[in-house]
């Protein structure tokens, strides 16, 4: 079964609507990350998702534009506000803490393949 | 503000031989990784170095970590096409963020 599991896999989206990535991990874990990766580019950090409160976003992300929830150790959603062609991208949930199994790697969902139209 | 820097971008390589990737970066940083990713697939994580001098072997694909040179090296040895992917190193930064290089697209020819 999946480390971290992301829904949903793909989509196809209308220019000026939202969409929110689910990012869901299968333990608890302190950090939780969204990257940005546009086509045949490499990863860019979004921001950091914080349990309980505000993201922490990296130069050049907004939260109007990317708003971020994660209301557990678990699980984090991420979304794409009022979309434009230039949001399409693959949109990768990531995930480190404690526990044997992420305690020294980040690991990556699957990505969101988001294409805007 | 920290850079990571890949080359080359892109390499055709024939199988059975051997080739190195670089990976520079600007500054100091508690950890180093090497990742593998398949056309339309994420991530894999193939390597984590955690200190100087680190080596560590997988297959035929060997990555080292020199923190005073700032260089990671990511060697492929007698290369196959199963190697065929795009490669990233991404250095580890406070907060346990991740700056990716550019991506190193290997093409292993028969």
């Amino acid at each position: 079964s999946a480390v971290i599991s992301q829904k949903p896999s793909r989509d196809i989206c209308q220019r000026g609507t939202s969409l929110t990535i689910q990012c869901q991990v299968d333990s608890q874990v302190t950090m939780m990350f969204w990257y940005r990766q546009q086509p045949g580019q490499s990863l860019t950090l979004i921001a950091t998702a914080n349990q309980g409160s505000e993201a922490t976003y990296e130069s050049g992300f907004v939260i109007d534009k990317f708003p971020i929830s994660r209301p557990n150790l678990t699980f984090s959603t991420l979304t794409v506000s009022n979309m434009s062609p230039e949001d399409s991208s693959i949109y990768l949930c990531s995930a480190e803490g404690p526990g044997a199994r992420f305690r020294t790697e980040a690991f990556f969902g699957q990505g969101t393949r988001l294409t805007v139209v | 503000e920290l850079k990571v820097e890949q080359n080359p971008l892109f390499l055709s390589m024939q199988e059975g031989k051997n080739y190195t990737i670089y990976c520079n970066y600007s500054t100091t940083s508690d950890r180093l990784y090497w990742y593998r990713q398949d056309p339309g697939k994420s991530l894999e994580s193939l390597f984590v170095l955690l200190s100087n001098g680190a080596v560590k072997q997988e297959g035929r694909l060997m990555a080292s970590l020199d923190t005073k040179a700032r260089l990671s090296t990511l060697h492929i040895t007698a290369a196959v096409h199963d190697l065929s992917a795009t490669y990233f190193c991404a250095v580890e930064t406070s907060g346990s963020r991740l700056t990716f290089g550019e991506g190193t697209q290997l093409t292993v020819n028969p």
